[in-house]
């Protein structure tokens, strides 16, 4: 299996411009998760979804953020608009399904808003 | 804040030499996991303990967890400069959502 794939790998943009990323877990997991990592902050999920349904969505910051999970093998998380306080690693991560499952994180996508 | 602190926050050895890297939470949990980091890459499970075990091994890697004190250690044995990494305690409270500590930064120098 290829892992958790994400793109884009790096992503520069202006302030105010929309932002999307993208997520494909590993085939056969149902849990879906997006985290953001950043010096001050560390690493802070921001939602996870349970068979395509959005669980908890109590770490996106504000309206400005948006996921979306259409199907089992697809996830995106927009920013819009963005501000240079989004900059930050985003990560994708699944796990099997419910319980004590580890999880298989992506290689995160840079996101940089000047 | 259930966030995990980590102890040190950075820590440098040498090659060969065992590293200890502690964690520590604050409610009950059902389970720990430990994770690492290799600098721009996404994060590695390495090993995951019940809150009703108290230690667990995996190769170099030795966990103990004591849920008296809400604390777990992590012991790399014989250090190689490969585990340069940054090493991340995770919690979770019998849901999918899994907590992460604030990492300790590891050094091995050859």
């Amino acid at each position: 299996d290829a892992g958790v794939i994400q793109s884009p790998r790096h992503e520069v943009t202006e302030m105010g411009q929309e932002v999307t990323l993208r997520c494909k877990p590993i085939s056969g997991h149902n849990s879906l998760f997006w985290y953001r990592q950043t010096m001050m902050r560390g690493l802070e999920l921001l939602i996870y979804f349970n068979n395509n349904v959005p669980i908890d969505d109590s770490g996106m910051p504000e309206d400005r953020f948006s996921a979306k999970m259409p199907n089992a093998s697809f996830s995106t998380l927009k920013i819009q608009p963005s501000e240079p306080r989004d900059s930050a690693v985003y990560f994708c991560a699944s796990s099997p399904g419910t319980g004590p499952n580890e999880q298989y994180f992506g290689p995160g996508t840079r996101l940089t808003v000047t | 804040s259930q966030q995990g602190e980590e102890d040190p926050q950075a820590l440098s050895i040498q090659e060969g030499e065992n590293a200890t890297m502690n964690c520590s939470y604050k409610t009950s949990i059902n389970n720990l996991q430990w994770y690492r980091q290799n600098s721009g890459r996404g994060l590695v499970h390495l090993i995951l303990i019940r809150s009703n075990e108290r230690e667990k091994h995996s190769g170099r890697l030795r966990v103990t967890l004591d849920t008296s004190k809400k604390s777990s250690s992590l012991l790399i044995t014989a250090s190689r400069a490969a585990d340069t990494a940054s090493y991340f305690c995770a919690t979770d409270y019998n849901t999918d959502k899994l907590i992460f500590g604030t990492g300790t930064r590891l050094q091995v120098f050859p």
